[in-house]
């Protein structure tokens, strides 16, 4: 176990559907990431969080809506999915130093959601 | 813009031998390098950080190098064992920037 948990671990979902992953990280750490993983591709960072303010947004699409109500949590909210947003999606979190060099060290992933929509 | 590419898809190798698996970067200098291991249907999972001004690192059966004038990494698995095969991910990573990653090698081990 790596300190962070992901629900649902599978998630079969229409296009029309509202569904939310939620990740939990018992680590005390000030930063979380979503990443999508797709096959034969590089992971993609979509969202990060530092000390609960959104800080990225890698030109994700507005169906793709992230919330972290604290430092422990990430929610990702899914709306009106494409097939192609079928992936495995990633949550992270890291320990960082704010200020200076913002350095960031290891991050611990989550078991990932394995998302399909039909 | 920023990129990390690992030369191999797939690599397969006797049990008992080293395994080499390389990490280029382009366009930039990193300030650290990072590998992971990948088991299917899992997340990542950190093995080591190795550091712009290292030449290498090592963890029991694990070596990473980083050469700077090359720009690249190169990842030893020494006395390999099937328990081995998986994907291993190179990551970069520059202050105040988010963490690239490469698409991964898949790694097996054939006893």
């Amino acid at each position: 176990e790596t300190g962070v948990t992901q629900t649902p671990r599978h998630l079969v979902m229409g296009m029309t559907n509202k569904k939310s992953l939620k990740c939990e990280q018992h680590l005390g750490h000030n930063a979380m990431y979503w990443y999508k993983q797709s096959a034969k591709k590089p992971l993609e960072l979509m969202f990060v969080y530092n000390f609960k303010e959104q800080t990225e947004n890698n030109s994700v699409p507005s169906r793709f809506s992230p919330e972290c109500p604290n430092s422990s949590h990430l929610f990702l909210h899914l709306h009106t999915l494409q097939p192609e947003d079928s992936a495995l999606y990633l949550c992270a979190s890291s320990q960082d130093e704010v200020g200076g060099s913002h350095r960031r060290e290891e991050q611990f992933f989550g078991p990932g959601t394995r998302l399909t929509v039909l | 813009s920023q990129k990390i590419e690992q030369n191999s898809e797939a690599l397969n190798i006797q049990e008992g031998k080293t395994a080499t698996l390389t990490c280029n970067y382009t366009n930039y200098s990193p300030a650290y390098l990072q590998w992971y291991r990948q088991d299917p249907g899992r997340g990542p999972v950190f093995l080591l950080l190795i550091r712009e001004n290292e030449k290498e690192k090592r963890k029991e059966r694990l070596k990473v190098t980083f050469d700077t004038t090359l720009k690249q990494s190169l990842f030893h698995i020494t006395a390999s064992q099937p328990a081995d095969s998986a994907t291993y991910l190179c990551a970069s990573y520059n202050y105040g920037q988010n963490f690239v990653f490469g698409p991964g090698t898949r790694l097996s081990v054939l006893p």
